[in-house]
């Protein structure tokens, strides 16, 4: 079973549309998580770390499910430029300097 | 917007032919990375280091070594390219202060070996 695990899509939506996405994780000491946004032959981008208590951030909502082991992050009203790779990043290493490993993506389109 | 740069940001290249990518922070972070992505594949972690004179290897098996003797840069060199390295080689780097230690990614270098 990988570390950490995404749908890899891909999420094809209309405008305006609220898409979500899962990221689940296997280790239950894991302390850090975060969402990456990921244009097409570009670098990662950090969109939001993930907090414990949820966080959101204008349209973007994160949330993290200690109990199910999963991090959530969900789009609302989505527009044309939200099109990219979404990556979940976990810390299953408290401490090392491994830090994050990666899921391997979920693609969204959003069709106009 | 994170202080990191890599260059060449593009680089096409003969087989058996020595290179190095250079990639450099100016935050002071003190963790550093190089990942390895095929167009549309996951990332894949080849080298991090803890800090000045400190490396190990990553989850990806890779020919290439990397240095770390400032804490600024973090140069990756093949000593013999080969068309299996081509690739996008991203750099990476963390620092240790606040909570979430969030990882900021150069724009990475994208490596065609012929």
């Amino acid at each position: 079973r990988k570390e950490v695990e995404q749908d890899p899509g891909p999420f094809n939506v209309p405008e305006g549309a609220t898409v979500a996405f899962n990221c689940t994780y296997s280790n239950s000491a894991s302390q850090s998580f975060f969402w990456y946004r990921q244009d097409c032959r570009k670098e990662p981008k950090l969109l939001m770390s993930v907090y414990s208590s949820g966080n959101e951030d204008g349209r973007f909502t994160a949330q993290l499910n200690r109990a199910s082991q999963y991090i959530s992050l969900l789009i609302r009203d989505s527009k044309l430029s939200d099109s990219a790779t979404y990556l979940c990043a976990v810390n299953p290493h408290s401490g090392s300097a491994r830090q994050l490993t990666f899921g391997s993506g979920t693609q969204l389109t959003v069709l106009p | 917007e994170a202080d990191i740069y890599q260059t060449p940001r593009y680089l096409v290249i003969g087989t058996g032919k020595k290179i190095t990518l250079e990639c450099s922070q100016t935050m002071g972070h003190d963790k550093m990375y190089w990942y390895q992505q095929d167009p549309g594949m996951e990332l894949h972690l080849i080298h991090y280091s803890y800090g000045v004179n400190s490396t190990e290897k990553g989850d990806l098996s890779s020919e290439s070594t990397v240095s770390r003797i400032r804490t600024e840069h973090f140069p990756l060199t093949l000593e013999s390219a080969r068309p299996s390295h081509t690739s996008q080689y991203l750099c990476a780097s963390t620092g240790t202060s606040g909570r979430y230690n969030e990882q900021f990614f150069g724009p990475g270098t994208r490596l065609t070996v012929l």
